[in-house]
Formats: structure tokens, sequence, C-alpha cells
């Protein structure tokens, strides 16, 4: 069993629409939780992170953490054709520092 | 604030031959690593550095990747003799330890490598 799951799509909604992205993971060490946000030919963008379970919103963006299911997740709101993107979950331990464990991404295409 | 730099953006060598990829952190990031990522995957680590010391390279494949960071700034990650599995994006990324929250690991763009 891999240590992040998530699937990697494609993801096709129109715009406006509310997009749900998710991960799991079987490590229960795993302390900080993170989306990239990667347009093509480009490098990952930090977009949100959350420490331990819980909520955390950001413009169209929330960011939702269980860890009691090991289940996180990212919501997009009133999406735009400029959200279209591969968007990566990642996590790490309680280590200042520590390397990321990325999922594989899902690939999101948001239509006009 | 300058971002993380990479050199070359692409590079297409043929199998067996070598490459070497450069990287110059955010200034002041003490912690530097190389990521390599396969189309269709998430990036994966190759190294860690904390300034000039490796922390982490358990998943380098030491037979033929090398890397170094002289002075603790640039780092340079060298593949030699290349196969054609390592046709992938090399990510370098830093951070900073200061008041470390989580969400300080910055991404360069990346160095495309086709090997054939």
């Amino acid at each position: 069993q891999k240590e992040v799951e998530q699937d990697p799509g494609p993801l096709s909604v129109p715009e406006g629409a509310i997009v749900s992205l998710n991960c799991t993971y079987s490590n229960s060490a795993f302390q900080y939780f993170m989306w990239y946000r990667q347009y093509s030919r480009k490098g990952p963008e930090l977009l949100m992170y959350t420490y331990s379970s819980g909520n955390k919103e950001d413009g169209r963006f929330t960011a939702q953490v269980d860890k009691s299911s090991k289940y996180i997740s990212l919501f997009i709101r009133d999406s735009q054709p400029s959200d279209s993107a591969t968007y990566l979950c990642a996590m790490n331990r309680n280590q200042a520092g520590t390397a990321l464990i990325f999922g594989k991404g899902t690939t999101l295409s948001v239509s006009s | 604030e300058a971002g993380v730099a990479q050199s070359p953006r692409y590079k297409i060598i043929e199998k067996r031959q070598s490459v070497a990829f450069w990287c110059n952190p955010i200034s002041g990031h003490a912690t530097l690593y190389w990521y390599q990522q396969i189309l269709g995957q998430g990036p994966k680590l190759l190294i860690q550095f904390q300034n000039n010391g490796v922390v982490d390279d358990s998943q380098l494949p030491k037979d033929r990747f090398s890397a170094e960071r002289l002075k603790g700034v640039d780092s340079t990650l060298k593949i030699q003799p290349a196969k054609l599995e390592d046709s992938a994006v090399y990510l370098c990324a830093s951070s900073s330890l200061r008041g470390y929250s989580g969400n300080t690991i910055y991404f360069g763009e990346g160095s495309w490598l086709t090997v054939v």
C-alpha cells in the first residue's frame, strides 16, 4: 500500500462548479497536510496547508483534514478556467524540514 | 524575492550519456531538496541537504546519481550513465527552518530530461 493515494482523474467540470479533490494516507505520523497546484511545465506551487485535523479556508479554496479517517480534501468553489491544473496533495511528519510525500496528482479541467 | 532557479530547463540526451542539473535556492534557505517527477506521478524525493550536509538520500540511485551542495548554497545533480527510465522532471526545492509551519517548501520550475 502506498503511503499516499490520490485518484489521478482526469476531472472535467464546467465553469462555476464546486470541485472536490481527495487523498487518503496510511501513515498516522503525518501531521502537516498540503495542497500544491502544478500548471503544465511548471513547478508545484503551494495552495493550502493544514496542521493536524480541521478545516482551513482561503478565498475559493477550503482544505479539510480528517485524521481519524486518514482522509484529506480540497474544495474549490466557483471554479474558473484558470483553475485547470494538476493538484497534488502532500504531507509530512512533525519534524521541521521533513521532506514531503506526494500523491500522484489529480488533473482538473474547467471549461468555460 | 527571487524564487528557486534551475538550469537547464530542457535536456535531451542519449542513454548512457551523462547530464548535470544546477539549482540555486532562495537566499537564506538552509534546506535544499531534489525531487524526481515522472510523467503522471507525484514528485519523489531523491536527496535532501541541510546546509552542505546530506539529511536523506535513501531513494537516490547511488550507482548512477550523485548530488552535491558546495558551501551550503548552490547544488548540482548528476546522472551518469543515464537510462531511459530517468526521463522525468527534476525539481529543486528549498525551505527555511525558521518558524517552520509546514508551508515553507518552494519549488523551482524544474529541469525536463528526456533520455532517448
